[in-house]
């Protein structure tokens, strides 16, 4: 059974790069779509990006000048950058698995909680 | 303000059951059958329940099922029980740019 854990520094300083990594464990890894969201404490979750298996990203559109994905089939996993990070980006990150048809998570990693605090 | 709009909490009593709504706009929910739910219990990973309105995933009881008229989408739990109290949302296609967008969630209680 595929399993995704992440991990990643939980403790950042304003204008910090934000860097988490996600691997896949237990299952394919071509033919998916992976993802990451995150939640702000006390609010809904929010779409951050995913990246597919060629390496083609997608990223919520006021993130995009910050944002990297990258993936590295080799090694069954993809990473996640975010630069100058402020407040804002205090949230729960989580990695998932998207099916690509569906556009649904079917496998979701447990999350990491990151803090941006001076 | 989430893109999709849910109720923030429910509650019943076991063996009850409840609805979910998930209400959208005509960009998301009301032209796509991309509908996904989810099921999640502090400091676990989310679990999809529903995904593609009403498909259900194996392994996912059939206590639960998924169902959208125009802009709602609207999950249902049967038969409540106590593992049920979690928070649940909705995360649906959107048309645009920013193309996965979520609900704000709605919190269960069993009572």
């Amino acid at each position: 059974q595929v399993q995704l854990q992440q991990w990643g520094a939980g403790l950042l300083k304003p204008s910090d790069t934000l860097s988490l990594t996600c691997g896949v464990y237990g299952g394919s890894f071509s033919g998916y779509t992976w993802s990451w969201i995150r939640q702000p404490p006390g609010r809904a979750l929010e779409w951050v990006g995913q990246v597919d298996q060629s390496g083609s990203t997608s990223s919520k559109s006021s993130l995009q000048s910050r944002i990297t994905m990258s993936i590295d089939p080799s090694k069954t996993q993809f990473s996640l950058k975010l630069s100058s990070v402020t407040a804002a980006d205090t949230a729960v990150y989580y990695c998932a698995r998207m099916l690509q048809r569906s556009l649904s998570m079917d496998v979701w990693a447990k999350g990491t909680r990151v803090t941006v605090s001076s | 303000q989430s893109a999709l709009t849910q109720p923030a909490s429910v509650s019943a009593s076991p063996g009850q059951s409840i609805s979910i709504s998930c209400t959208g706009t005509i960009r998301d929910v009301g032209t796509y059958d991309l509908v996904s739910w989810y099921r999640h219990h502090p400091d676990k990973a989310p679990q999809l329940l529903i995904y593609e309105v009403s498909e259900r995933p194996s392994g996912v009881s059939d206590r639960f099922s998924g169902s959208k008229s125009g802009n709602t989408a609207s999950l249902t739990i049967s038969g409540l029980q106590a593992e049920d109290e979690a928070d649940y949302f909705c995360c649906a296609y959107a048309s645009g740019s920013d193309f996965v967008v979520f609900g704000g969630g709605t919190k269960l209680t069993v009572l």
